[in-house]
């Protein structure tokens, strides 16, 4: 089975570009959730979407970041312009969650991408 | 908003040595827990997870953790760790089930000596 596929799985940029990273779930799941990885915050939720539709993007640390999720396959997240502090690894996972209150389904990650911002 | 702290950032250990990793939340409602590993190179991966039932759950590669409701704590357990186990360890807890957003702890990195 394939799992979540993120790409690209590096990206250096320079401040001021725009960042595009992408992720595919694993087919049949309906939740998406991205998350970002820094030495000082630890893992933290960005913003998650059930059936394509954003659910909470408070995570989203300002207006510079955007996510969208156009089909049940497809997400992405753009940062615009970049930083040096956005520097991270940016991980996006999905899950099941045939029923959001009441699911047990587990959240499967992918193995992320690594952003650095000169 | 629910919080959740590690106590111990980074542990090391002999093989064969017992493990017991703690985990603390905040959140006085209903929240189901997580314990997931990064290994070195790798992505996240679930060990076990607590929804209700039987406080004491078993996971993967012989580790179990106990919910303990009194103490806001889901401590993790292993009798007897290995080489392999080298990893860095999450804690992780959501209220809404599967289709809700994690709220990690900063992460405890376990180093196991042979």
């Amino acid at each position: 089975d394939a799992g979540v596929i993120q790409s690209p799985r590096h990206e250096v940029t320079e401040m001021g570009q725009e960042v595009t990273l992408r992720c595919k779930p694993i087919s049949g799941h309906n939740s998406l959730f991205w998350y970002r990885q820094t030495m000082m915050r630890g893992l933290e939720l960005l913003i998650y979407f059930n059936n394509n539709v954003p659910i909470d993007d408070s995570g989203m640390p300002e207006d510079r970041f955007s996510a969208k999720m156009p089909n049940a396959s497809f997400s992405t997240l753009k940062i615009q312009p970049s930083e040096p502090r956005d520097s991270a690894v940016y991980f996006c996972a999905s899950s099941l969650a045939a029923h959001p209150r009441t699911s047990t389904d587990t959240q499967y990650f992918g193995p992320g991408t690594r952003l650095t911002v000169l | 908003a629910q919080s959740v702290s590690q106590h111990n950032h980074h542990v090391i250990l002999s093989e064969a040595a017992s493990l017991e990793l703690g985990c603390n939340y905040s959140y006085g409602g209903t929240v189901n827990l997580f314990w997931y590993v990064q290994y070195p190179g790798q992505h996240l991966q679930l060990l076990l997870k607590y929804f209700s039932g039987d406080p004491l759950v078993k996971g993967i590669k012989g580790f179990e953790a106990e919910f303990i409701k009194s103490k806001f704590s889901f401590n993790l357990r292993k009798p007897s760790v290995q080489w392999s186990d080298t990893a860095e360890y999450f804690c992780a807890v959501n209220q809404g089930g599967g289709a809700d957003g994690l709220t990690f702890g900063k992460g405890t990195h376990l180093i196991i000596q042979p």
